[in-house]
């Protein structure tokens, strides 16, 4: 156990709907990073957060957007699904939100269907 | 551009045979370097990193993984394998610099009796 946890674990909606799927760090954990992983794309890096201000962005699409909270949870919002949105969303946190200069522990991932 | 390529999609050993599963990067500079495994209906779990230092890197489980610049590759090893081990090895490349981690496509190892 990392943890980190994430909800929900499973999740399917339809085309064209928007939903939220939410993480939270470790305790201690300044920083949020998201990914997608895909058959078609591997694991890619979305998007990460440090302390409530966005930090780096890799591959996010504009329908898909994440804040951090205050008490640092983290909520990644994919809005105008696709089928090809079907996808294991995992999160990740890690201390100071160096990026690849620290670990990165990883939550259970949300896997999402979209039909 | 920063990428990880795993040649072997998928790999096949015996229990108790020993185990390398390859990683190449291509990074202009020093890399970090990472190794997670990937069980099924898991998350990531690291098995181990290399910064600097020590070219040979020691992780949990008894993996280990060995930097070499000059072949740019960072490959994982164990000398006897576990029927446990049966998971998804992923290798990732993350920039001193910068706050990215790329991934490569993962091997995913099936341990026979």
């Amino acid at each position: 156990d990392s943890g980190v946890t994430q909800t929900p674990k499973h999740l399917i909606t339809a085309t064209g709907q928007r939903v939220t799927l939410r993480c939270s760090p470790r305790s201690g954990d300044l920083s949020v990073y998201w990914y997608q992983q895909s058959l078609d794309q591997g694991l890619q890096f979305l998007i990460q957060y440090y302390n409530g201000e966005e930090r780096a962005k890799g591959n996010i699409l504009e329908r898909f957007s994440a804040q951090q909270f205050p008490d640092l949870h983290s909520e990644l919002n994919l809005s105008s699904l696709e089928l090809g949105d079907s996808a294991l969303y995992f999160c990740a946190s890690s201390v100071n939100g160096r990026g690849a200069g620290e670990t990165q522990y990883f939550g259970p991932g949300t896997r999402l269907l979209v039909l | 551009a920063q990428s990880v390529t795993q040649p072997d999609i998928h790999i096949t050993v015996s229990e108790g045979a020993s185990l390398e599963l390859r990683c190449n990067y291509s990074y202009g500079a020093t890399p970090y370097l990472f190794w997670y495994v990937q069980s099924p209906g898991q998350g990531l779990q690291l098995l181990l990193k290399y910064f600097s230092g020590d070219t040979l890197v020691q992780g949990i489980k008894g993996f280990e993984a060995e930097f070499k610049r000059s072949q740019s590759s960072f490959n994982l090893r164990k000398p006897s394998v576990h029927w446990s081990d049966a998971a998804e090895y992923f290798c990732a490349v993350g920039s001193n610099t910068g706050n990215q981690f790329y991934f490569g496509t993962g091997t995913s190892l099936t341990v026979i009796p």
